[in-house]
């Protein structure tokens, strides 16, 4: 089965500007997440949808960060206007969604650079 | 609130020696515990998995993780190192009341040497 697929794989852009990244899950997965991962960090969740709903963006600075899964598939991310300090790598995953923990399966990310 | 400590932020090792990663989690049911890896320019890869029954759990590439309730613990180990080991390694936590998100740890860069 195909993986996560995410684009682009490495974006540089200036200070101030926006970005979007896309996301398409594994097919059938019915949560998609989004992570910030700064270098020296582990990843940080920023948004959970769960279908084309959010479950959780409590740590989604919404004042810059906006995301959304329209159709339940796949999902975008945006930065508007971007700061120096949001240089990381969004790493999006996706899992199955049932009575049970499942396991999430990650892409290769998207490595952005704010200069 | 979940939390993960991983303590060590670098660890070498020569090939062929044996490996051990520490994890630390914070808590208070049994959580669900991971392992992933991550290679440079890579997303994570799944390496092994807890969810309950035995403590002791196989993973790929022949790693293994014994959970320790008593210690809050998940540590990583491999019996003999494979140069292409070297990566880094994330511990996570997640449970099914947080909506099944996972709180990592700051990860532990592992450096193989000939």
């Amino acid at each position: 089965e195909a993986g996560v697929a995410q684009s682009p794989r490495y974006k540089i852009i200036e200070k101030r500007q926006s970005v979007a990244f896309w996301c398409n899950p594994i097919s059938g997965h019915a949560t998609l997440y989004w992570y910030q991962q700064i270098l020296g960090q582990g990843p940080k969740l920023l948004i959970q949808f769960q279908n084309n709903g959010v479950v959780d963006d409590s740590q989604l600075p919404k004042d810059r960060f906006s995301a959304e899964r329209l159709k339940g598939v796949d999902s975008t991310l945006k930065i508007q206007p971007a700061k120096l300090e949001d240089s990381a790598v969004y790493l999006c995953a996706s899992s199955r969604l049932g009575q049970t923990f499942y396991e999430q399966y990650f892409g290769p990310g998207t490595r952005l650079t704010v200069t | 609130a979940q939390s993960v400590t991983q303590p060590d932020i670098h660890i070498t090792v020569s090939e062929g020696a044996s490996l051990e990663l520490r994890c630390n989690y914070s808590y208070g049911a049994t959580p669900y515990l991971f392992w992933y890896v991550q290679s440079p320019g890579q997303g994570l890869q799944l390496l092994l998995k807890y969810f309950s029954g035995d403590t002791l759990v196989q993973g790929i590439k022949g790693f293994e993780a014994e959970f320790k309730r008593s210690q809050s613990s998940f540590n990583l180990r491999k019996p003999s190192v494979h140069w292409s080991d070297a990566a880094e390694y994330f511990c996570a936590v997640g449970a099914r009341e947080y909506g099944n998100k996972l709180v990592f740890g700051a990860g532990t860069i592992l450096r193989v040497k000939s």
